[in-house]
């Protein structure tokens, strides 16, 4: 099993749509969570941290459940621009150490 | 100014050759890494490096040998290529007042032919 699952799309929504992405993640012990958004042919860039209470970036709304260790985004008010795809990364145990394990991403398309 | 810079940005090679991939950071962080994106998106972690010391090595081949000058420079050097290492190459750094987020290079497009 996978240390952090996403949904890989596409979503396709357009402009205006509000759209929510979810991912698990397998270890109970992780401790830090995040979105990271990647373009194409272009590196990742964090997107914005998750924390236990939820928080929220402007359209940006990030939630985290720890008993069900499950992380969601949801996008509000969906721009063109959103149009990337959205990583899921959690820092857990690897086998050698701690690093930032990444989903695979799912990829939202907004159209006009 | 870029933040974390990796070189070449793209890279062609035959089976079978060397070929290295330097990566360095102005960012003063203590922690680099690298990265592999393979053809189905999935981004990997390979190694890690805090103050140029290895501390994540993750199942990785023995072809591929990192190396950290100094805690600015993490480069990777692969030997005997094969065509399944054909990938996008990623050079990360995290530190400092960052905490745990991570910075990425542009990426290096390694294609094996």
């Amino acid at each position: 099993r996978k240390e952090v699952e996403q949904d890989p799309g596409p979503f396709n929504v357009p402009e205006g749509a509000t759209v929510a992405f979810n991912c698990t993640y397998s270890n109970s012990a992780s401790q830090s969570f995040f979105w990271y958004r990647q373009d194409c042919r272009k590196e990742p860039k964090l997107l914005m941290s998750v924390y236990s209470s939820g928080n929220e970036d402007g359209r940006f709304t990030a939630q985290l459940n720890r008993a069900s260790q499950y992380i969601s985004l949801l996008i509000r008010d969906s721009k063109l621009s959103d149009s990337a795809t959205y990583l899921c990364v959690v820092r857990g145990r690897t086998n050698s150490g701690y690093a930032l394990n990444f989903g695979k991403g799912t990829s939202l398309l907004v159209t006009p | 100014d870029t933040a974390v810079s990796q070189t070449p940005k793209y890279l062609v090679t035959q089976m079978g050759n060397d070929k290295s991939i330097k990566c360095e950071q102005n960012l003063g962080h203590d922690t680099m890494y690298w990265y592999k994106q393979d053809s189905k998106k999935f981004l990997k972690i390979m190694f890690s490096y805090n103050n140029k010391e290895l501390i994540i090595n993750e199942t990785v081949p023995n072809r591929f040998s990192p190396k950290s000058p100094d805690k600015a420079h993490l480069n990777l050097h692969i030997n005997s290529l094969e065509l399944g290492d054909s990938a996008v190459y990623f050079c990360a750094s995290k530190g400092g007042s960052s905490g745990n987020t991570i910075y990425f290079g542009e990426g290096s497009w390694l294609t094996v032919v």
